[in-house]
């Protein structure tokens, strides 16, 4: 089955910073790559996402970059605010059953 | 235009005692997931099913748990016999049309806790 590893786990940085979480996978059918956005006690949100026909998506502060020869995403936030520190996941998919990363906890420091 | 809904919130159990959580999907859409989730860790899939079907129960511990998705009402994900490592946020999550081009939509989770 498909395997999503995530980095880094933890991340701070000084708000108006950029902050790139990164996330490798294993199938290369995977066509389907979902990002969210969990704050504490809430449900995972829906930030962005890309499919595997497109390199670049972009959604104001926030892009995802797929490389698919090297099977390689990012999820890249830029003039981070406190509102975006969070719990970040990143997920793949082949058809039903997404896969996703252990997270990356976000701090934007004030 | 209500989202996904879960029910309970919260759930408290004692060891030995079962455990029934609720989701409704989406307007309109007829695929629900449930997935878990650990204290400081990722979701883990559990249970994709479709009205009156089960499609992959690949991520289900084989004894204890078991999901439905009847025609009426909502899906449910039952855990017979709850122990301390059942403790966790289960979310489950609805899509339109199930294929991997479709986003999934999570309810906001039912934390369990098993005293």
């Amino acid at each position: 089955g498909e395997n999503v590893e995530q980095h880094p786990s933890t991340l701070s940085v000084q708000e108006g910073d950029s902050a790139v979480i990164k996330c490798t996978y294993s199938d290369s059918a995977s066509n389907y790559f979902p990002w969210y956005k969990q704050e504490l006690g809430k449900r995972p949100q829906l930030i962005i996402d890309i499919r595997s026909n497109v390199g670049e998506k972009k959604d104001q502060r926030i892009a995802v970059t797929l490389n698919k020869t090297a099977k390689h995403f990012s999820l890249h936030i830029t003039e981070t605010q406190p509102e975006d520190s969070a719990v970040y996941f990143c997920a793949a998919t082949t058809g039903n059953q997404f896969y996703f990363g252990t997270g990356t906890s976000l701090t934007v420091i004030p | 235009n209500a989202g996904v809904m879960q029910n309970p919130r919260h759930l408290v159990r004692r060891r030995g005692q079962e455990a029934r959580l609720r989701c409704s999907p989406m307007k309109g859409h007829s695929h629900v997931y449930w997935y878990r989730q650990l204290p400081e860790e990722g979701l883990k899939f559990m249970v994709y099913l479709q009205k009156e079907n089960i499609i992959d129960e690949s991520g289900m511990p084989k004894e204890r748990f078991s999901a439905e998705f009847p025609k009426e009402g909502p899906s449910i994900l039952r855990i017979q016999q709850v122990v301390r490592g059942d403790s966790a946020a289960y979310f489950c999550a609805s899509s339109l049309t199930g294929t991997s081009l479709d986003t999934q939509y999570f309810g906001p989770g039912t934390r369990l806790t098993v005293l």
